[in-house]
C-alpha cells in the first residue's frame, strides 16, 4: 500500500536550532502535500500546504519565515523550523496522497510523526 | 465555527462488545468525504473508512462501520467486537470539494479505552 516515510522520528536539541524533518513518499508521487501540528492531548492542526514547484501555502497564525517548506520533488517535502524555541516543541505530521488517483476518495497517508523537543 | 465536532473526549468499551464514536460535521459543499483515523499511543494516523457525501450506502471495512446519516450531518463510527488492541484516539475529518487535493480537517478526537 501506498507508504509515507518520515525522517527523524524524534529530534530533542537546543533553542536557537534549526530543525530540518522530510517527508517522502515512498510509491507514489504526490504534487501536494501536508504538514501538521499537535499538541499534546489535541487534534491536528494544518500548519500549510506544500505544493510541488511552487510555494507552500500556510494557515492563518503560522509564520512562513519560521516553518519553511520546500517541495522540491514529487515525492519529498521538507519541514525546517528555524530557530527553533521551546514552544516549537510538537509533533510534526506529514501527510500526501497519490496524485496519480483522480478519485477524490482515496485517503491522505501520513508519515510517523516527528516528536520534537527543544530544550 | 467548528467543522467536524467529535464530543466525547473518552469512551469506555468492554472487549468484544460494540462502540459507536460520534462525528458531526458542517459543511456547504455538496462534495465532500468522511474520513476515520485512528492514532495509537506511538502516534501514527491510520486510516480505517471513508464515506464520501454521494455514497449511497454506509461504509464498511471489516470491524469498522460508518452510519451515515446525511440530513443530520453525522458520520458515526462503530466499532464492532471490540479488542485491547482497539484502545487508541480516534479521529473524524473531513475533505471539502470533489478535489482529493484539499486537506482534511480533524475533529478533536475521542480517546477509546477497551476493558478485558
Amino acid at each position: 500500500g501506498a507508504v509515507v516515510s518520515q525522517h527523524p522520528s524524534r529530534v530533542i536539541c537546543k533553542s536557537g536550532t534549526s530543525v530540518k524533518i522530510e517527508c517522502r513518499s515512498l510509491d507514489f508521487q504526490a504534487t501536494t502535500m501536508f504538514w501538521y501540528r499537535q499538541f499534546p492531548k489535541q487534534s491536528l492542526m494544518l500548519m500549510a500546504t506544500s505544493n510541488e514547484g511552487s510555494k507552500a501555502t500556510y494557515e492563518q497564525g503560522v509564520e512562513k519565515d519560521k516553518f519553511l517548506i520546500n517541495h522540491a520533488s514529487l515525492t519529498l517535502s521538507t519541514l525546517t523550523v528555524t530557530s527553533a524555541h521551546p514552544e516549537d516543541s510538537s509533533f510534526y505530521i506529514c501527510s500526501a496522497r497519490d496524485s496519480s488517483r483522480v478519485n477524490s476518495n482515496q485517503p491522505q497517508h501520513f508519515g510517523d510523526g516527528t516528536r520534537l523537543s527543544i530544550l | 465555527a467548528q467543522k467536524i465536532t467529535q464530543t466525547q473526549p473518552g469512551m469506555f468499551v468492554q472487549e468484544k462488545e460494540a462502540v459507536t464514536l460520534d462525528c458531526t460535521y458542517d459543511t456547504s459543499d455538496p462534495s465532500y468525504g468522511l474520513f476515520w483515523y485512528k492514532q495509537p499511543s506511538s502516534g501514527e494516523m491510520i486510516f480505517l473508512i471513508y464515506q464520501g457525501s454521494y455514497d449511497q450506502q454506509n461504509a464498511t471495512e471489516g470491524r469498522y462501520s460508518l452510519n451515515f446519516q446525511k440530513a443530520r450531518k453525522s458520520a458515526n463510527l462503530v466499532i464492532s467486537a471490540s479488542q485491547l488492541g482497539d484502545s487508541a484516539m480516534y479521529f473524524c475529518a473531513m475533505r471539502e470539494g470533489r478535489s482529493g487535493n484539499t486537506p482534511l480537517v480533524f475533529g478533536k478526537g475521542t480517546r477509546l479505552s477497551v476493558i478485558a
